[in-house]
């Protein structure tokens, strides 16, 4: 069974651009979750989606926005980017409520 | 809103020692999750713990979850080189979201 599949691996940005990042959770997942974890630093949560909506939002701006398609992957948008939004992105899937499967992240510099 | 804490941040041991991080949570549980997260890799699902007073062993791990749900521990005996990464805890409340807590950074001296 595919894991939790992260694109691109590795994306550098300069100040101000606009950065999306993709995940594609496991099959018959229907919650994806969104994390930024900075350099040596927790998982802080971002975005929940289940089901093609929002359920919960983090303590971010609102620069940071997704969505969930129909076929449960989703896409995390992060417009006006600025130098501290470098960070590993993480993604996780879940069947709603239980135990969150990972994917390898994305990796992004902004410069 | 929900806050869980880990301490310690960093604990650094010789291999063969024992290693524990403890979670507290500001408000009840609905059930505990443990993550490992080994040096430049993602969060591993370790364990969940449900009921109050819980304690689940994987071989040298043991968890436990607080009588009231609002802690648990992590206690690793002889701890192996292969226990190095950063341990979190993640609570549930109700149907809401996975919070994190701050997670413990496991340094193992050889």
């Amino acid at each position: 069974e595919a894991g939790v599949t992260q694109s691109p691996t590795h994306l550098i940005k300069t100040r101000g651009q606009q950065a999306t990042l993709r995940c594609s959770p496991i099959s018959g997942h229907t919650s994806v979750y969104w994390y930024q974890q900075a350099l040596g630093l927790g998982l802080q949560f971002l975005l929940w989606y289940d089901e093609g909506e929002e359920r919960n939002r983090g303590n971010f701006p609102p620069r940071f926005s997704g969505r969930q398609f129909p076929n449960y992957s989703s896409e995390l948008n992060v417009n006006a980017l600025e130098l501290e939004d470098s960070a590993l992105y993480l993604c996780a899937s879940s069947t709603t409520g239980s135990k969150q499967y990972f994917g390898p992240g994305t990796r992004l510099t902004v410069t | 809103g929900q806050q869980v804490m880990q301490i310690p941040q960093y604990q650094h041991v010789q291999e063969g020692e024992d290693f524990t991080t403890y979670c507290n949570s500001s408000t009840t549980l609905s059930n505990i999750q443990w993550y490992k997260q080994r040096p430049g890799g993602h969060p591993v699902f370790l364990i969940q713990l449900v009921k109050s007073g819980e304690v689940k062993k994987q071989k040298r791990l043991t968890f436990q979850f607080g009588e009231a749900k609002k802690n648990s521990s992590l206690h690793i005996t002889a701890t192996q080189t292969t226990d190095v990464g950063t341990y979190f805890c993640a609570g549930v409340l109700g149907n809401e979201k996975l919070t994190f807590g701050t997670g413990t950074r496991l340094t193992i001296i050889p």
